[in-house]
């Protein structure tokens, strides 16, 4: 079956620094998305990405989507002590998307 | 909208007593999720609805649980006798579409003592 994993785990930075996750999968994917749970929340849908390549910003975070559609990164620029939180992606192949296991963001004022 | 609607928030619950999870999807949704989050397995899918019918159950972890959804507004999860190892935050999630944007509930924090 379809297999997404992400990496790290867990990543700590000081306030300023910028963070990336990686998502990979051992499929195809038809689409991405990625969402934010901030700690004792649920997980809150930050965006979908669809086309080979592509690569959107919400402020100072930046997602992209491989040219084979077998990953995905997101990156955010000057990390804020409001961007802690577990980064889930999920992908999706012919079915339901699939969740990865999460990188936790710990930032450190 | 109020958006997916779980409870109870919390349950605590002795070893071999049923508990009874609810959700309420979104209105509109067509699809439905019940997940299980622990820090050891991360996010699991147990169960997707898809119209009120049960397309994929392949994650429910034994016959214990059970899970029905009886009309397009509701769902139960059942676990029935609960263990210990039961204890998690089950999300229900609904979405447009299989492969819609998913919308979450806050989640039931369960602990089997």
């Amino acid at each position: 079956g379809q297999q997404v994993m992400q990496i790290p785990q867990y990543q700590h930075v000081q306030e300023g620094e910028d963070f990336t996750t990686y998502c990979n999968s051992s499929t195809t994917l038809s689409n991405i998305q990625w969402y934010k749970q901030r700690p004792g929340g649920h997980p809150v849908f930050l965006i979908q990405l669809v086309k080979s390549g592509e690569v959107k910003k919400q402020k100072r975070l930046t997602f992209q989507f491989g040219e084979a559609k077998k990953n995905s990164s997101l990156h955010i620029t000057a990390t804020q002590t409001t961007d802690v939180g577990t980064y889930f992606c999920a992908g999706r192949g012919s079915y339901i998307p699939t969740f990865g296991r999460g990188t936790s963001l710990i930032v450190h004022p | 909208d109020a958006g997916v609607i779980q409870s109870p928030r919390h349950e605590v619950t002795e070893m071999g007593q049923e508990v009874t999870l609810r959700c309420k999807p979104i209105s509109g949704h067509n699809s439905l999720f019940w997940y299980r989050q622990t820090m050891m397995r991360g996010l699991e899918l147990l169960i997707y609805f898809n119209n009120n019918v049960p397309i994929d159950d392949s994650g429910m972890p034994e016959d214990r649980f059970s899970a029905k959804m009886p009309n397009a507004s509701f769902s139960t999860l059942k676990i029935q006798p609960s263990e210990p190892r039961d204890s998690a935050v089950y999300f229900c999630a609904s979405s447009l579409g299989q492969g819609g944007e998913a919308f979450f509930g806050q989640g039931t924090r369960l602990t089997v003592v």
